[in-house]
């Protein structure tokens, strides 16, 4: 079974720019859920989306904005790019949402390395 | 709001030495508690996880976690260290919708 791919890998942008990243999730899983990973803020959520709805949203500015699609593919895009933006950013995707009677398990893509100058 | 604390940003380690990794929950609510490992240039991936039952819990790659909920910690231990078990180690909990992580342990095992 493939698992949770990201795309891209890597990417440089400039401040004031836009960035679209793109999580593909494994075979089945309707839950995916975004984080942002720095070293001064360690792993933070952004955003979680079950059958193209957003279920439940972390503390980020409005920049940050996310969607799914039918076939359970997600993407985040974050608008009018800051030096601060500049993280890791994780998808994880789960066969259930986070707040059903069963606790399914996150598995996490390789996540995007976006780097903001 | 619940909220993880790893007290240590790194433990050092010889290998084949025994290591744990401190981690301390607050939360008001029942939790549901896990441990993740993030080696270099890679996405998460899970080692354990605590839902209910036996409070001590095994995960991959021989590590284990008693879960305390006294003393509201979730401990991850393993009895003899390997160099490849060099990564970043990270406890999370979950309430309700929410999955909050710590800051993370960088486990450094040597020669």
């Amino acid at each position: 079974k493939a698992g949770v791919t990201q795309t891209p890998r890597y990417l440089i942008k400039t401040r004031g720019q836009q960035v679209t990243l793109s999580c593909s999730p494994i075979s089945g899983h309707r839950s995916v859920s975004w984080y942002q990973q720095t070293p001064g803020q360690g792993l933070q959520f952004l955003f979680e989306y079950f059958s193209e709805t957003q279920r439940n949203k972390g503390n980020f500015p409005g920049r940050f904005s996310g969607r799914q699609f039918s076939n359970s593919r997600s993407e985040m895009n974050v608008s009018t790019l800051e030096l601060g933006d500049s993280a890791l950013y994780l998808c994880a995707s789960s066969f259930s949402p986070l707040t059903s009677g069963v606790t399914y398990e996150q598995y996490f893509g390789p996540g995007t390395r976006l780097t903001v100058t | 709001a619940q909220s993880v604390t790893q007290l240590d940003s790194q433990v050092p380690v010889f290998e084949e030495a025994p290591v744990e990794l401190r981690c301390n929950y607050s939360s008001s609510v029942s939790v549901y508690l896990f441990w993740y490992v993030q080696y270099p240039n890679q996405g998460l991936q899970l080692l354990l996880k605590y839902l209910s039952g036996s409070t001590l819990v095994k995960g991959i790659n021989g590590f284990e976690a008693e879960f305390n909920k006294s003393q509201t910690s979730f401990h991850l231990r393993k009895p003899s260290v390997h160099i490849s078990d060099t990564a970043e180690y990270f406890c999370a909990v979950r309430v309700g919708s929410t999955l909050t992580f710590g800051k993370g342990t960088m486990l450094l095992v040597s020669p």
